[in-house]
């Protein structure tokens, strides 16, 4: 059975503070892995990474993904409060199985 | 560019019925996502939909069904509704279903009661 598992499922930290998030998957026929941002309803798309070892960024947010160890890490450089979301990492397969996402991981920026 | 719309907001049903949720696909987009997400939870893959056809379907029941329109908008249809289907329900459009940055409406928040 596929599984995405994200740790920690929650995490408080200080403004200022950098934030590693992390993701695990076990799927057949894997494609690529996507980060979204959860904060009310809608996720927001972060990043899609389908090779090995190729950082992605936007602004304080980075992202690789380890193809032969199954993971993931999203980085958060600088945390405001307006990073406090739910952080989904989703895994792609082939095929038109939809995503499989894992549970998420809360993370509450303090002033 | 128009986003990911979604509706109705909120919606309360009793077990038993039926509900239709609809969602419009951002403009130049051709596949529907439907995705059912149960508090603190991730979202579960519901179906996709791609050329008015139904193009993958994950682990739910028949009568989740759904319809895709010639513009691309899409349908969600669940009868004999459980207390169980309670959640919110996420719609995302994408390029085709084989480019899979999908983009996200807002949701219906289904309560079944």
């Amino acid at each position: 059975e596929d599984k995405v598992v994200q740790s920690p499922l929650s995490l408080v930290v200080h403004e200022g503070d950098t934030v590693t998030l992390n993701c695990s998957y076990e799927v057949t026929n894997f494609r690529s892995l996507l980060w979204y941002k959860q904060e009310k309803k809608a996720p927001t798309f972060l990043f899609m990474l389908t090779s090995s070892g190729i950082e992605k960024k936007s602004g304080r947010l980075s992202s690789i993904l380890d193809k032969k160890e199954l993971f993931s890490i999203l980085n958060i450089t600088a945390t405001q409060t307006g990073d406090s979301a739910v952080y989904l990492c989703a895994v792609e397969k082939g095929g038109a199985d939809g995503l499989t996402f894992g549970k998420g991981t809360h993370l509450i920026i303090q002033p | 560019e128009t986003g990911v719309t979604q509706s109705p907001t909120h919606l309360i049903k009793t077990r038993g019925q039926q509900v239709t949720l609809r969602c419009s696909s951002q403009s130049g987009h051709n596949t529907v996502s439907w995705y059912q997400q149960a508090l603190g939870q991730g979202p579960q893959f519901i179906f996709q939909y791609y050329r008015e056809e139904e193009n993958g379907r994950g682990n739910f029941p028949p009568r989740f069904s759904g319809l895709q329109f010639p513009n691309y908008s899409s349908e969600l249809n669940v009868n004999a509704l459980e207390l169980d289907d309670s959640a919110l329900y996420l719609c995302a459009s994408s390029l085709g279903p084989g480019r899979n940055e999908q983009y996200f409406g807002p949701g219906t928040r289904l309560t079944v009661t």
